[in-house]
């Protein structure tokens, strides 16, 4: 499966929108961009994910390049609960996710 | 969205008993789930594949005799740590398949310590 980079961290202010990067360079044709988010001591919750086409949900809005080597997840308005560690994952054909570190987005008051 | 939960959230147990962990999916049928392990400050890995009827298909370095995993219906995936051991200790999180979006939901977690 394709590796993802993403930055170790980053933050920015309530109410604004929180842009977060991922690297995808080795990805495959058939191969989906997922993102998930980890609060501190729960289970990852799923938020978006997509192929070659931007998607936008409730919760967020993906943009892949049109090269599908990086993308961007959007939360157009952040607030203080968004703070978690985003995965941005490459999704093979058998299913599987492999989690790398993430980032750390820090939403601050 | 698909609700994915898992029983018990929080155990405690001494060395050397098994525990068993429950996963369920709610409001869906699941032919596939999934195991992971996230120890402090670490990101989730992978432990093994749940397929429903069928063996489990365990990661590499994951001992399938002392994480028994069994998928016996479309909504139940259980784990038993056998003869745990405190470096067991650690967050075991599922998730499941939802055909409809082929896409995984996860679980709460469970938070095993082994005294």
């Amino acid at each position: 499966d394709a590796k993802t980079t993403q930055p170790t961290s980053m933050d920015c202010a309530e109410g604004r929108a929180a842009n977060l990067p991922c690297n995808h360079s080795t990805i495959s044709g058939n191969e989906y961009v997922y993102w998930y988010r980890q609060i501190h001591s729960q289970g990852p919750q799923y938020i978006i994910h997509g192929l070659k086409n931007n998607e936008t949900n409730e919760m967020a809005s993906l943009i892949i390049t049109e090269d599908r080597k990086s993308s961007t997840l959007i939360l157009p308005h952040a607030t203080l609960r968004d703070t978690a560690v985003y995965y941005c994952i490459v999704r093979g054909a058998n299913s599987k996710l492999t989690f790398g570190k993430g980032i750390t987005l820090s939403v601050r008051p | 969205g698909a609700v994915v939960s898992q029983h018990p959230s929080r155990v405690i147990c001494k060395s050397g008993t098994s525990v068993k962990i429950e996963c369920r999916s709610l409001d869906f049928q699941a032919t596939t789930m999934f195991w992971y392990r996230q120890f402090p400050k670490q990101s989730l890995m992978l432990m093994a594949t749940s397929n429903e009827g069928s063996k489990a298909t365990y990661e590499q370095g994951v001992e399938k005799d002392k994480f028994l995993i069994n998928h016996a219906s479309l909504t139940l995936s259980t784990l038993t740590v056998t003869s745990a051991h405190p470096e067991d200790s650690s967050f075991y999180i599922c998730s499941a398949i939802w055909a409809n979006t082929d896409t995984q939901y996860f679980g709460p977690g469970t938070r095993l310590t082994v005294l």
